[in-house]
C-alpha cells in the first residue's frame, strides 16, 4: 500500500484556469504539508497541517489555498494559474510533534501553457 | 530565517567514498536531516542529527557540528544507484517546518 499518494501525478493546464491536487497519507500521521520543486530542484515549504488546522503558512500567493478535511488527507487548490506556477507539487506527512522524518508523496508534475 | 548551502554537483568513482557538506545560518536550530531524490523521484529521509556528531547508518553516515553550523553526509562503498540529489534540510525550534538546502546531484561513475 502507497504510504503518501497524490493524484494527479501529471496536469497540464492553460493559463488562467483553476486546478486541485489532492493527498492522502495512510500512516496515521498528524501532520501534512505541501511542498513546491521549481525546475532548479529548490524545495520549498508552502503549507502545513496538523490535525486539519493550519499550522505552517509561508509567503505564498493567496490563489494556492489548502484544504484538510481530514487528517489522512491535505488538498491544494490553485486558483488563475499563472506560467510560474509550473513546477513538481510534493505532499508529504510526519507524526509530528517533535517526529522528525517527513514522508513524501510521488509528486505532481504541473505544466501551466 | 535559514539559509543552508551545499555544493551543487560532486562526482566519485564507484567504489569510492564522498561527502556531501552543508552549512547553514538559522533563527533557531532543532536538527539537521538528510533527504536522497531520484530524478524524477520523490525525497527520501535517509538521517537526522539533533546533537553532535556522527550517526552511521549501514553505507550513510551523517555528522553534525552545532557550534560550527555545519554537517555532512558520507556515502561510503558507492553504488550506481547512489546517483541522485541529496538533501540538506534543517528543523527550527518552532516546530514541524523544514527548511530544505539546495541540494546537491551526485554521480557516480564507473
Amino acid at each position: 500500500d502507497t504510504a503518501v499518494s497524490q493524484t494527479p501525478k501529471y496536469l497540464v493546464t492553460q493559463m488562467g484556469n483553476d486546478k486541485s491536487i489532492k493527498c492522502e497519507q495512510n500512516l496515521g500521521h498528524d501532520t501534512m504539508y505541501w511542498y513546491k520543486q521549481d525546475s532548479k530542484k529548490f524545495l520549498k515549504i508552502m503549507f502545513s497541517y496538523n490535525n486539519k488546522e493550519l499550522i505552517i503558512n509561508e509567503t505564498v500567493p493567496n490563489r494556492f489555498s489548502p484544504k484538510s478535511p481530514d487528517k489522512a488527507h491535505l488538498n491544494l487548490h490553485i486558483n488563475s494559474l499563472e506560467l510560474g506556477d509550473s513546477a513538481v507539487y510534493f505532499c508529504a506527512s510526519s507524526r509530528g510533534g517533535g517526529k522528525e522524518t517527513q514522508y513524501f508523496g510521488p509528486g505532481t508534475r504541473l505544466l501551466v501553457l | 530565517g535559514q539559509s543552508l548551502e551545499q555544493p551543487s554537483e560532486v562526482t566519485a568513482v564507484e567504489g569510492a567514498i564522498v561527502q556531501i557538506n552543508c552549512t547553514y545560518q538559522t533563527s533557531g536550530f532543532y536538527g539537521l536531516s538528510w533527504y536522497q531524490q531520484h530524478d524524477g523521484g520523490a525525497p527520501t529521509f535517509l538521517s537526522y542529527n539533533a546533537l553532535d556528531g556522527l550517526e552511521e547508518t549501514g553505507r550513510f553516515s551523517s555528522f553534525l557540528s552545532r557550534s560550527d553550523s555545519y554537517g555532512y553526509l558520507l556515502l561510503q562503498e558507492l553504488q550506481m544507484k547512489d546517483s541522485a540529489s541529496y538533501f540538506c534540510a534543517v528543523r527550527d525550534r518552532g516546530g514541524n517546518k523544514l527548511t530544505f538546502g539546495t541540494g546537491t546531484q551526485l554521480k557516480v561513475e564507473l
